[in-house]
């Protein structure tokens, strides 16, 4: 059955630190990969996507993701939190033949 | 582009009355999506349009909602009669290219159902 998973509900993190929420899928095909962010009261913004080549992707704000295959993983990455990404977080995974599918989302909560 | 643009932002209407969501999306996009968000089930797509056609409606919960795309600007998601239970943030997204294209969503409408 095709999933996407992440693990961590909510992350707390100091400004200035450094910032890594997990996603792990399950999908036959060959998947493609999502990284969008939520503000509140707000829509969906897409961060950075992966469909093939390199698997270290670069996002808008600051975020980049890495594919691993053998870890059917698609981690977000940010060097250094700044107030202003505090947000919730979905990874979104999709394959040709099927529909994206959004994971349940990880709630990002900066402290100053 | 304004992006995808939602109406109402907030619903707030009493339980059996008919509600309808509107969106008009990014011109130029041949695909459209309705989303539903809520604490418990999180993001679930509920029907998308491919050129104005519906293409898969499976994820509408029940006969009580409806949705069309007379053209490509423009699309309605009606629940009627309403529920409390419907009360959630509903998405508008589309894309151009395929379902699994990056995807522009609206801002949404929050409906409350009392």
């Amino acid at each position: 059955a095709q999933s996407v998973t992440q693990p961590d509900i909510h992350i707390t993190v100091s400004e200035g630190a450094s910032l890594e929420l997990r996603c792990n899928y399950s999908y036959g095909a060959t998947p493609y990969l999502f990284w969008y962010v939520q503000s509140p009261g707000q829509g969906l913004q897409l961060l950075l996507k992966y469909f093939s080549g390199d698997t270290l992707v670069q996002g808008i704000k600051g975020f980049e993701a890495e594919f691993k295959r053998s870890q059917s993983s698609f981690n977000l990455r940010k060097p250094s939190v700044h107030w202003s990404d505090a947000a919730e977080y979905f990874c979104a995974v999709g394959a040709v033949g099927n529909d994206m599918r959004f994971g349940a989302g990880t709630r990002l909560t900066v402290k100053p | 582009d304004a992006g995808v643009i939602q109406s109402p932002r907030h619903e707030v209407t009493e339980m059996g009355q008919e509600v309808t969501l509107r969106c008009k999306p990014i011109s130029g996009h041949d695909y459209l999506f309705w989303y539903r968000q809520t604490m418990m089930r999180g993001l679930e797509l509920l029907i998308y349009f491919n050129n104005n056609v519906p293409i898969d409606d499976s994820g509408m919960p029940e006969d009580r909602f409806s949705a069309k795309m007379p053209n490509a600007s423009f699309s309605t998601l009606k629940i009627q009669p309403s529920e409390p239970r419907d009360s959630a943030v509903y998405f508008c997204a589309s894309s151009f290219g395929g379902r699994i294209a990056e995807a522009f969503f609206g801002q949404g409408t929050r409906l409350t159902v009392v």
